[in-house]
């Protein structure tokens, strides 16, 4: 089943304690991308990934960090959570760019405390 | 940067009605523009896209206008059924050589009243 997947769906931490979160998609797209979604604020991208080692800021990417050393692998890092970094998170991926349908993970709900 | 506008934040419709949601955009060298539905609790799901060299797109109940002049672009959902109530975000792509960025509208919280 072609799907994108991400661990963990739900995660409380506290503040300043690394955490990781795995993003992975089995459609062999060129492009992955993270969002934060917030209530009234929508979707805000935080990094972008159009290729192996290619990765770019999105709109909000202070306090994150991505790799991509894998095409089907996106993970996003947080390595001194704050309490403001408290979000849903959505992982997504499209063929071959955000010119074309995006497919989202389940989302992520983050807590920092 | 691009900055997407969506208005109304709320809607509510009785069945049967159409809805309309409207988003602006800011940046003449958009180039895409997609609609996601997210039903509560659930991820975000494309339900229609339209590019700049097309002016209007119809699927079934759903049809999306672009007026690029303008700089806006509409979804129009006739035929309201209980199912189509959810969020529904805008958003405007940018390809800039190599790179795709998305901006996504704050989001329209549809309500189909039976």
């Amino acid at each position: 089943e072609a799907q994108v997947t991400q661990n963990p769906r739900y995660l409380i931490t506290v503040t300043g304690k690394k955490l990781t979160v795995t993003c992975s998609q089995n459609m062999n797209h060129e492009y992955m991308s993270w969002y934060r979604q917030d209530p009234g604020l929508g979707l805000r991208q935080i990094y972008y990934s159009m290729n192996v080692e290619v990765t770019d800021k999105g709109d909000v990417p202070e306090g994150y960090k991505v790799s991509r050393k894998e095409k089907r692998n996106f993970p996003l890092i947080l390595e001194s959570p704050s309490p403001n970094q408290t979000s849903l998170y959505f992982c997504a991926s499209s063929l071959l760019g955000a010119s074309r349908e995006q497919y989202f993970g389940p989302g992520t709900r983050l807590t920092v405390t | 940067g691009e900055n997407v506008e969506q208005h109304p934040s709320t809607l509510s419709v009785q069945e049967g009605d159409s809805a309309v949601i409207k988003c602006t955009y800011s940046d003449s060298a958009s180039n895409y523009f997609p609609w996601y539905k997210q039903e509560l609790g659930k991820r975000p799901q494309l339900i229609i896209d339209i590019r700049s060299n097309v002016g209007e797109k119809k699927d079934q109940r759903i049809a999306v206008t672009l007026n690029k002049t303008a700089k806006h672009f509409s979804l129009h959902i006739t035929e309201t059924q209980p199912e189509d109530s959810a969020v529904y975000f805008c958003a405007a792509s940018d390809q800039k050589t190599s790179y795709d960025k998305v901006i996504f509208g704050p989001g329209t919280s549809l309500s189909v009243i039976p």
